[in-house]
């Protein structure tokens, strides 16, 4: 079993760029797949990025993943910020034993 | 479009049951994966189960093994969770969520992210 751990909050100012991290505790990051979900206050959650780094049609390309073997960590970048991206992150891969794991999650503020 | 909606939440007594159901449309129901994933009040989300697009393979999150059951009927376009001997810890509000992202085959069998959410039932287990 791993965990994927996030920052509790972060955030920047509207037109800025703001980078969320997603650290697996065991295993590599790079051997499953990361899917990211974002929900806003009151709302479902909504899928912004799959595979790691493909974005679902109808997301606008200022979100954006990526992963990172050395530091053992999945990001999703949002760049051009705006009121509407504050809500909560969470990051999510795959694990044998319990097979759906979702991380602690990110408060984002557009200050 | 596609859409989930959710339905059976409620308020129930700790040792009860309760069923949820979850109507899909918009899509081949009968051709994805599907989950229940809950968020307690305040608290992140946590899968709880998840079925194979014909109903042959079921897993479930440890903290609702043996009391939980996923199913689906595609022929009515429906999924559903079965919830028996509920725990004060068992209330949350429960998403159903179509596996339609990240498909992949991970030690030997499919593995689904979740691409559609429904907007969520509430489950509260109280006495």
């Amino acid at each position: 079993n791993f965990m994927l751990t996030q920052p509790h909050s972060v955030s920047e100012s509207p037109g800025k760029t703001v980078t969320i991290s997603c650290t697996r505790s065991s295993g590599s990051i790079a051997s499953n797949y990361v899917q990211w979900y974002q929900q806003r206050p009151g709302s479902a959650p909504t899928t912004v990025i799959y595979e790691d780094n493909q974005r679902p049609s109808g997301v606008p390309d200022r979100f954006s993943g990526s992963i990172d073997s050395s530091s053992n960590s999945a990001s999703l970048t949002i760049s051009g910020l705006k009121t509407e991206d504050e809500a909560d992150y969470y990051c999510q891969s795959y694990d044998s034993s319990n097979p759906y794991v979702f991380g602690t999650g990110t408060k984002v503020t557009v200050l | 479009q596609v859409q989930l909606v959710e339905s059976g939440g409620g308020v129930v007594q700790p040792g009860r049951s309760l069923r949820l159901s979850c109507a899909a449309s918009g899509f081949t129901f009968s051709s994805y994966g599907m989950h229940w994933v809950r968020q307690a009040p305040g608290k992140g989300l946590e899968w709880v189960a998840v079925i194979s697009y014909d109903g042959s393979n079921k897993y479930y999150a440890d903290s609702v093994k043996g009391r939980f059951t996923i199913s689906r009927d595609n022929s009515k376009n429906t999924l559903y969770l079965q919830m028996n001997s509920l725990r004060a810890e068992d209330t949350a509000v429960y998403y159903c969520a179509k596996g339609g992202a990240g498909i992949a085959v991970y030690f030997g069998r499919y593995y689904y992210g979740m691409d559609v959410w429904g907007q969520g039932t509430t489950v509260t287990v109280s006495s």
